[in-house]
């Protein structure tokens, strides 16, 4: 089975902090993603990798960025952290791409920004 | 673009009644995926079905099937026999074919009463 991890489940932090959120997967997935979680917003894209030191942005990059220096794990850096960044944030990997490419999640961090 | 509408913020369904939750999408990809997903309260994102553009047949698995019908867009998820633990988040997602990025709805709720 797919396992994906993420390294904390709630998370409480200041305004101004910055934050780490880790992602690992032990299935040898090319690709990683993050996404927020909003009610009434569903999922959205943060970034992306589809290799080693590669990442693309998705549709709401600003304020975040990314670091994937091994494989099997892809971090989410909230270089200041603000209120509205408040979320759920939930990481996922796929295969390699390909309209058929399952992405399997992990359980989610709940970020709260004070 | 891509957009994946639900119009069923929630529903309640009987135990052991079959219940179908709405999707419908638009795109201008020849080839595309289609993807539910279970949202439990716990957070993390259950991959239950997927259906392939070009597949000819409706997707099965176990308890959920995909009524698939091209011509109108639509891709609803089908759960036969609800029991009390299919009480969820489901969200409706597609990919593209450069499948790098899934497009979500933004779910319906679930409750199945006893």
């Amino acid at each position: 089975d797919v396992k994906v991890t993420q390294s904390s489940r709630y998370l409480v932090k200041r305004t101004g902090e910055k934050v780490f959120l880790e992602c690992v997967q032990d299935m040898d997935h090319e690709n990683m993603f993050w996404y927020r979680q909003d009610p009434g917003l569903g999922l959205r894209l943060i970034y992306f990798s589809y290799d080693v030191k590669m990442k693309e942005k998705g549709d709401i990059p600003e304020g975040y960025s990314v670091s994937r220096e091994k494989k099997e794990r892809f971090s989410l850096i909230l270089e200041s952290a603000s209120t509205n960044q408040t979320s759920m944030y939930l990481c996922a990997s796929s295969f390699q791409g390909g309209a058929s490419d399952t992405q399997y999640f992990g359980p989610g961090t709940r970020l709260t920004v004070l | 673009a891509q957009k994946i509408t639900q119009t069923q913020p929630g529903m309640f369904v009987q135990e052991k009644e079959a219940v179908t939750l709405d999707c419908t999408y638009d795109t201008s990809d020849p080839s595309y995926g289609l993807f539910w997903y279970k949202q439990p309260s716990s957070g993390e994102m259950i991959f239950l079905i997927y259906q392939g553009s070009y597949d000819q047949q409706n997707a099965t698995e176990g308890r959920y099937s995909l009524n698939f019908q091209k011509a109108r867009k639509s891709a609803n998820l089908v759960i036969s026999a609800s029991q009390l633990g299919d009480s969820a988040m489901y969200f409706c997602a597609m990919s593209s074919a450069a499948g790098n990025k899934l497009t979500f709805g933004g779910g319906t709720r679930v409750l199945v009463k006893p």
